[in-house]
């Protein structure tokens, strides 16, 4: 079935350095995709979102880029930090229905 | 910031029992969600509720769970009978007025369920 999935189930960066966390899509009619951490123990955490009207999003020391074109969102977080490290989900909202990719754990070393 | 909340964080249960689990969404939200998510996997959708009816609900949302809106506040989710299966998080969420398919949704901290 048509599903939303993530490249690595981890990555290791260093503090300071930029991440990239990326996701793929399979259904092409897909058209609002949302970014999620979640840290131990804890909810998912919106992050930033984007619509596929859009091709790039910025918002805080994040960036969320859409290519609709190999069906591929990636979220970029600049100069990480250790308050980072964290499992990350993309999701895609199909009618209101979120379905989760299966996260990736971002860990940073200091 | 409003945010969601939910009780109990942790319910410990005897397999065959029922139990509810108690999530407040944020005051001015119309729509309701309630996810779970087993130790180690991805985040699943079980149902969404507007309205005071449900809009959807997964496969995984049988005929021993019911969500119930009982006042101005609360959403409830419950299972009637659990399983050794039903052992869980499970995050409830909420989103504003424009719409499912077009509001971000904001979870709760979860309800760490475990079924003995």
């Amino acid at each position: 079935g048509e599903s939303v999935g993530l490249h690595l189930p981890t990555l290791s960066v260093q503090e300071g350095d930029n991440s990239i966390i990326n996701c793929a899509y399979s259904n092409s009619a897909s058209d609002y995709f949302i970014w999620y951490k979640q840290e131990s123990g804890k909810g998912p955490q919106f992050i930033i979102d984007i619509r596929s009207n859009m091709d790039k999003r910025q918002g805080q020391r994040v960036t969320v880029l859409l290519n609709k074109t190999v069906k591929h969102l990636s979220l970029q977080i600049a100069a990480t930090q250790p308050g980072d490290s964290a499992v990350y989900f993309c999701a895609e909202n199909r009618g209101g229905k979120l379905i989760f990719g299966q996260g990736t754990e971002l860990s940073v070393k200091p | 910031e409003p945010e969601v909340t939910q009780t109990p964080s942790h319910q410990v249960t005897q397999m065959g029992q029922e139990v509810i689990l108690r999530c407040v969404p944020i005051s001015n939200h119309l729509y309701f969600y309630w996810y779970r998510q087993i130790l180690g996997q991805k985040v699943e959708f079980l149902v969404s509720f507007y309205n005071n009816e449900i809009s959807e609900k997964s496969e995984i949302f049988d005929d021993q769970f019911s969500v119930e809106r009982p006042d101005g506040s609360n959403f409830t989710l419950k299972i009637r009978s659990t399983k050794l299966e039903d052992s869980a998080m499970y995050f409830c969420a909420s989103s504003g007025i424009a719409g499912a398919s077009t509001e971000t949704q904001y979870f709760g901290p979860g309800t760490r369920l475990l079924v003995l």
